[in-house]
């Protein structure tokens, strides 16, 4: 069946450290790829896509993603975490070739928890 | 920059009683979209509309909820009549193109059903 799943449903880093979120999605061809966060309260904003070319994409916020087809995983990197990054953090995924209605599928979504 | 805004922040209403959710979506978007969250759940898919028609819903999305595009900003949800498992934060979205177009989310609409 398709998904996207995100394996790790609550993550506590130090602030200053790197960070790596998981994601991973079963589909037939290569879908494009979104992470989103969310802080409490607020709605969910972009922070970085993957539709072709260079694997590695750049995002707001310090964020990267790296697009690995050969593990079909998409995961979020940050170098050090800032403490106004904890927030609830979500991939997302549009199965290219699907009823080419813009659906998206979300993970579960990670908590990012940051210790001062 | 634009965004997407969406009315209200957070209704409580009684069990059986009709909402209405209400959005402003970016301007040149063409296409619309309503997600939902379950608190501690996955965000989800309602439905999509383009074109003011319907072209994709989910099997959530059934004869209890209805969208519309009113006028030429507005884009509502509506559900006839709520259930508790109704409770939820309701997001609205819209996006330039289809498949594979940045989608951008509003802050989303806290439903409560008592």
């Amino acid at each position: 069946a398709q998904s996207v799943t995100q394996p790790d449903i609550h993550i506590t880093v130090s602030e200053g450290a790197s960070l790596e979120l998981r994601c991973n999605y079963s589909y037939g061809a290569t879908p494009y790829l979104f992470w989103y966060v969310q802080s409490p309260g607020q709605g969910l904003q972009l922070l970085l896509k993957y539709f072709s070319g260079d694997t590695l994409v750049q995002g707001i916020k310090g964020f990267e993603a790296e697009f690995k087809r050969s593990q079909s995983s998409f995961n979020l990197r940050k170098p050090s975490v800032h403490w106004s990054d904890a927030a609830e953090y979500f991939c997302a995924v549009d199965p290219v070739g699907s009823s080419n209605t813009g659906k998206l599928i979300f993970g579960q979504g990670t908590t990012l928890q940051v210790k001062p | 920059e634009p965004e997407v805004t969406q009315t209200p922040s957070h209704q409580v209403t009684q069990m059986g009683q009709e909402v209405i959710l209400r959005c402003v979506p970016i301007s040149n978007h063409l296409y619309f979209y309503w997600y939902r969250q379950i608190l501690g759940q996955k965000v989800e898919f309602l439905v999509s509309f383009y074109n003011n028609e319907i072209s994709e819903k989910s099997e959530i999305f059934d004869d209890q909820f209805s969208v519309e595009r009113p006028d030429g900003s507005n884009f509502t949800l509506k559900i006839r009549s709520t259930k508790l498992e109704d409770s939820a934060m309701y997001f609205c979205a819209s996006g330039q193109g289809s498949s594979g177009n940045t989608i951008y989310f509003g802050e989303g609409s806290w439903l409560t059903v008592v």
